[in-house]
């Protein structure tokens, strides 16, 4: 079945410093989505990418799917303390409304 | 966008007995969903709940370990079943508008 992954699995990051997450299919992708959720919340949707290389900006927060598909990323730029928690990317398959979700990275601020 | 409202927010169960959790939704919404997260994991996706039918199941999960009904539009439960200990998890309705996925906040589930 689909799987997806990302990297890192924890990142540590000094307020102000820039943090990028990377998300990997192992199939191609109808669309992605990208969720954050805060400790001890639930997953609060960002956005969705449906174009092969799209790229959406959303203040600091900058997402792109690759051409083939199959890879997403998410930067913050000058991270602040309300980007705490774990930033999950969502695939959706051709065919199906079924979504798998990545792994997911832990972003921590150290102030 | 779509509100939704979980209960209850937390248990503690014994194993052996059964939970139903109750999803509403303060819209109909076609796309109804259960998943499952573990503490510090990902979300696992249990089965999409159908309004007038049978729910459709993962790989993995079972109909009588989880019982699902969707009455309506707006309403669904999900039963964990002959509970045991690895059935601790949080338990998450969420529901699909347009490009738009909302979830709800979770029930939080311990069995002893």
């Amino acid at each position: 079945g689909q799987q997806v992954m990302q990297i890192p699995q924890y990142q540590h990051v000094q307020e102000g410093e820039d943090f990028t997450t990377y998300c990997n299919s192992s199939t191609t992708l109808s669309n992605i989505q990208w969720y954050k959720q805060r400790p001890g919340g639930h997953p609060v949707f960002l956005i969705q990418l449906v174009k092969s290389g799209e790229v959406k900006k959303q203040k600091r927060l900058t997402f792109q799917f690759g051409e083939a598909k199959k890879n997403s990323s998410l930067h913050i730029t000058a991270t602040q303390t309300t980007d705490v928690g774990t930033y999950f990317c969502a695939g959706k398959d051709f065919g199906n409304e079924k979504l798998t979700f990545g792994t997911g990275t832990r972003l921590t601020i150290i102030p | 966008s779509a509100v939704i409202s979980q209960k209850p927010s937390r248990d503690i169960c014994q194993r052996g007995t059964s939970l139903t959790i109750q999803c509403q939704v303060d819209s109909q919404v076609t796309m109804m969903f259960w998943y499952r997260q573990q503490p510090g994991q990902s979300l696992t996706l249990i089965a999409t709940a159908n309004q007038g039918s049978e729910a459709t199941y993962e790989s993995g999960f079972v109909i009588d370990k989880f019982p699902i009904s969707r009455p309506n539009l707006t309403f669904s439960t999900l039963t964990v079943s002959n509970m045991s200990p690895e059935d601790s998890s949080i338990y998450l309705c969420s529901v699909r508008t347009k490009e738009t996925q909302y979830f709800g906040p979770g029930t939080r589930l311990l069995v002893l």
